[in-house]
């Protein structure tokens, strides 16, 4: 069975740019999350679908960042323009349950370095 | 909120010593708590996981017990090897619809 996949896996843009992260969850996976690791870092949470839609997006920093998962399936983050503070790894996640133990299983990342 | 309390790395070790990473965590209710391991150039992945109070977790020799009394969930192995050098996060998991919420990470190095 595939992992949960990501791409780019590595991206480097300039100030200002605009970058497109793809993440594909593990078949059947209704939940999907975004997280992000920041100049070594904690790894902050960003948001959390439930198929399509936006269970939790307390995460988000700012209005640069948009996330979609149409259809219920894969997801995107883009950041519109990117800032050289966004430099960092984003890690996806996915789970069939959201509740307590549940085991989220992450992606390998995209290292996203802004120039 | 829920937060997560991680020792400051790196730790450094030689091979075949014994590690404690210490973890402590504030929450309310039940929460889930875990370990994630970050090797070179890779993803983060589950090392291990307990649900309720005075559960053990264990996988590749590592273990961690859910100490509610004393809010931990220490990580430990007998014998470290240069091949467990990685970042390790500590985790929880609040009941309900809750995300993760991390550590900061440690890193081990462990030299032969």
């Amino acid at each position: 069975e595939a992992g949960v996949t990501q791409f780019p896996s590595h991206s480097v843009i300039e100030k200002g740019q605009t970058v497109t992260l793809r993440c594909d969850p593990i078949s059947g996976h209704d939940n999907l999350y975004w997280y992000r690791r920041v100049m070594g870092k904690e790894i902050k949470f960003l948001l959390h679908f439930v198929k399509e839609s936006k269970q939790d997006e307390s995460g988000m920093p700012n209005n640069r960042f948009l996330a979609e998962r149409t259809g219920g399936t894969y997801s995107t983050l883009k950041v519109q323009p990117a800032e050289l503070e966004d430099s960092g790894v984003y890690f996806c996640a996915s789970s069939p349950w959201a509740q307590g133990g549940n085991t989220i299983y992450f992606g390998e990342g995209s290292w996203l370095t802004v120039v | 909120g829920d937060s997560v309390t991680q020792m400051e790395g790196p730790v450094t070790l030689s091979e075949e010593a014994f590690l404690t990473i210490n973890c402590t965590y504030t929450a309310t209710g039940y929460p889930s708590l875990f370990w994630y391991v970050q090797y070179p150039g890779e993803g983060l992945q589950l090392l291990l996981k307990a649900t309720k109070a005075d559960d053990k977790g264990s996988n590749k020799g590592f273990e961690a017990t859910y100490r509610k009394e004393t809010t931990s969930f220490h990580l430990e192995k007998g014998s470290v090897q240069v091949s467990d050098s990685a970042v390790y996060f500590c985790a929880l998991r609040g009941t309900g619809f809750q995300k993760l919420v991390f550590g900061t990470g440690t890193r081990l190095l462990v030299s032969p």
